[in-house]
């Protein structure tokens, strides 16, 4: 079935160092990979997102590149901050607004002051 | 736009009892998404909506769930009898086909005893 799998579970990084990500999906009929930031008691929230006729996006810190041949995409954070502190989790599916996304298990990431 | 409005925050309810969840899409959104997150299993999505129709409920765990979106502006999700198993935090969301990604609502946290 659909699967997406999501490393590292877990991340610590010194303040100011970058942060990567990765994620492998499973259905090649994906097309739109959606990454979003879930803070302590909060619902998770859409932070950047890429479309399969794309291989990179960047919006200010944040980046996230895809390879649609290998079927993996990654986020990268730079100049990591202590507000970077969350659950990230990435997801795929086969399309943007009204279709079913696969998430990924999640990872913790903390930047260290 | 207040966005996604999930009642009750919390809930505390003892084995057997009916518990009812209620979520408000964000105005204009046509898709209704509902999720469960626990440490397990993380992100799974339960059952979601399009235009008021039930798309997709293969990922409702039992009879014992069921959900309903009987307009545009609201739906329920109901689990009757509620287990201890059934603890975890349960999360709407809602999305238009104009729109990249969904808006998730704060969620409820819901915990059977």
């Amino acid at each position: 079935g659909e699967n997406v799998e999501q490393h590292p579970s877990t991340l610590s990084v010194q303040e100011g160092d970058s942060a990567v990500i990765k994620c492998t999906y499973s259905d090649s009929a994906s097309n739109y990979f959606p990454w979003y930031k879930q803070e302590l008691g909060k619902g998770p929230q859409l932070i950047i997102d890429i479309r399969s006729n794309v291989g990179e996006k960047k919006d200010q810190r944040i980046a996230v590149t895809l390879n649609k041949t290998a079927k993996h995409f990654s986020l990268h954070i730079t100049e990591t901050q202590p507000e970077d502190s969350a659950v990230y989790f990435c997801a795929a599916s086969r399309g943007s607004g009204t279709y079913k996304y696969i998430f990924g298990t999640g990872t913790r990431l903390k930047v260290l002051a | 736009d207040a966005g996604v409005i999930q009642s009750p925050r919390h809930e505390v309810t003892e084995m057997g009892q009916e518990v009812t969840l209620r979520c408000k899409p964000i105005s204009g959104h046509n898709s209704l998404f509902w999720y469960r997150q626990t440490m397990m299993r993380g992100l799974e999505l339960l059952i979601y909506f399009n235009n008021n129709v039930p798309i997709d409920d293969s990922g409702m765990p039992e009879d014992r769930f069921s959900a309903k979106m009987p307009n545009a502006s609201f739906s329920t999700l109901k689990i009757q009898p509620s287990e201890p198993r059934d603890s975890a935090v349960y999360f709407c969301a809602s999305s238009s086909d104009y729109n990249y990604g969904y808006t998730f609502g704060s969620g409820t946290r819901l915990t059977v005893v």
